[in-house]
């Protein structure tokens, strides 16, 4: 079974801390997503990346980084988190080869309160 | 533009009903399909796919999906809903103008099975 795990279920920090979300998934996928959810918007896509050192910006990057320097692990930065940063992060993997089917697993989500 | 709509915010259905979760799609080629499923708190899970082949796909918990071509959807459908799927699903499309295995997400369906 494809394995994705978060670093924190819940977190709290405060307004103007450096905010660092981490993910890594045992299945040697290329791909890697970081997507945020809120109440009546859905899945919004932050920042993706296919393959080590590589990433896209998705519909919503401002305010975010990411870094990914090892295959199985992607990082998501919140540089100076603020208030309207408060949401559910959802990361995610995927294959990337020939022949697969591009179905994304989820990890558990992190739920991060920004006071 | 390439897009996925669930119609539908909300769909009640009482134990031992079918019940059917509605998903539309608009992509430029051949779709590839998905429905996800979220419980509280809990990050998507995979429930199945179409990419190619028989109209009827069958996943995981007894749901299973028929793809329409013509009508351009893919409903999701069990003949005898239980409480325990009252949850939250996504209908989902790969993003074909993207080679990095981008999934377009709907807004979600809130499913609401009652005894």
């Amino acid at each position: 079974d494809v394995k994705v795990t978060q670093s924190s279920r819940y977190l709290v920090k405060r307004t103007g801390e450096k905010v660092f979300l981490e993910c890594v998934q045992d299945m040697d996928h290329e791909n890697m997503f970081w997507y945020r959810q809120d109440p009546g918007l859905g899945l919004r896509l932050i920042y993706f990346s296919y393959d080590v050192k590589m990433k896209e910006k998705g519909d919503i990057p401002e305010g975010y980084s990411v870094s990914r320097e090892k295959k199985e692990r992607f990082s998501l930065i919140l540089e100076s988190a603020s208030t309207n940063q408060t949401s559910m992060y959802l990361c995610a993997s995927s294959l990337f080869r020939t022949g697969s089917s591009y179905e994304q697993y989820f990890g558990p989500g992190t739920r991060l309160t920004v006071t | 533009a390439q897009s996925v709509a669930q119609p539908e915010d909300q769909v009640n259905v009482a134990e031992g009903n079918p019940l059917t979760v509605k998903c539309t799609y608009s992509v430029s080629g051949n779709p590839y399909l998905f429905w996800y499923v979220q419980y509280p708190n809990r990050g998507l899970q995979f429930l199945l796919k179409y990419i190619t082949g028989d109209n009827l796909v069958k996943g995981s918990y007894g749901f299973e999906a028929e793809f329409n071509k013509s009508q351009t959807s893919f409903h999701l459908k069990k003949p005898s809903a239980l409480v325990s799927d009252s949850a939250l699903y996504f209908c989902a499309v790969r993003d074909l103008y993207n080679q990095g295995g981008k999934l377009i997400f709907g807004q979600g369906t809130e499913l609401s099975v009652k005894p």
